[in-house]
């Protein structure tokens, strides 16, 4: 019940195309799922967030849609650019002991070709 | 303010000797976390501080790491006899509501 599948685990597309990584989860306590980006020798920075209340946000060129009744969301990159090549790793967490604790999927490789 | 600092950034190791990390939150965050990334995979939670009190701590965590933030400012993770399996990205996050965290570059530990 604990975990967050994500997929897929790599994927190349071409610059200026819609990249687009899918997430499922189980736990139906979850409200709250953050995308983080990570490049090599750095940690993850957030990205995008959304809480299940809604079911799209949007913040530049990088969407979350949430589908509440399949447990699902995902993240879109529209005119995806070299420099958004990246490990992306979406979450989901619930409040416990006073802060939102972590569940991340296993991330996916994005390469966006020049 | 800088971010959320880690030191040292990387770490080579024999087995069985200790290791202690320091980590330096955003200033104004009240909220601590210790995650541990192995290659390929996503972070996993370690522990959690609010404030100087240890609020929660993954199964994780044996008993032979241990962390402290005391006077709720820096904090450290020390790893005490280390095995090879401990070789892993030990990352630092920093919050002030909970959500959104600012992760920090993370400390490479490698045990040969």
């Amino acid at each position: 019940q604990q975990q967050v599948k994500q997929s897929p685990q790599s994927l190349i597309v071409q610059k200026g195309g819609i990249s687009i990584i899918n997430c499922a989860y189980e736990n139906t306590a979850f409200d709250y799922f953050p995308w983080y980006q990570q490049f090599p020798g750095k940690g993850p920075a957030l990205l995008i967030a959304i809480r299940p209340d809604v079911s799209e946000k949007k913040e530049g060129r990088f969407t979350i849609s949430f589908n509440k009744s399949a447990k699902q969301f995902s993240l879109h990159i529209m005119d995806s650019q070299p420099g958004d090549s990246a490990t992306y790793f979406c979450a989901a967490s619930r409040l416990s002991s006073g802060t939102y604790k972590y569940i991340f999927g296993t991330g996916t490789r994005l390469k966006v070709l020049a | 303010d800088t971010g959320v600092s880690q030191n040292p950034r990387h770490k080579i190791t024999k087995r069985g000797q200790n290791v202690t990390f320091r980590c330096d939150p955003i200033s104004e965050h009240n909220r601590l976390y210790w995650y541990r990334q192995t290659l390929g995979q996503g972070p996993e939670f370690l522990t959690y501080f609010q404030n100087e009190a240890q609020l929660e701590k993954s199964r994780l965590l044996s008993d032979r790491f241990s962390a402290e933030r005391p006077k709720g400012s820096f904090s450290t993770l020390e790893i005490q006899r280390t095995e090879q399996g401990d070789s892993a990205m030990y990352l630092c996050a920093s919050s002030n509501a909970g959500m959104g965290y600012t992760f920090g570059s993370g400390t490479r530990l490698t045990v040969v």
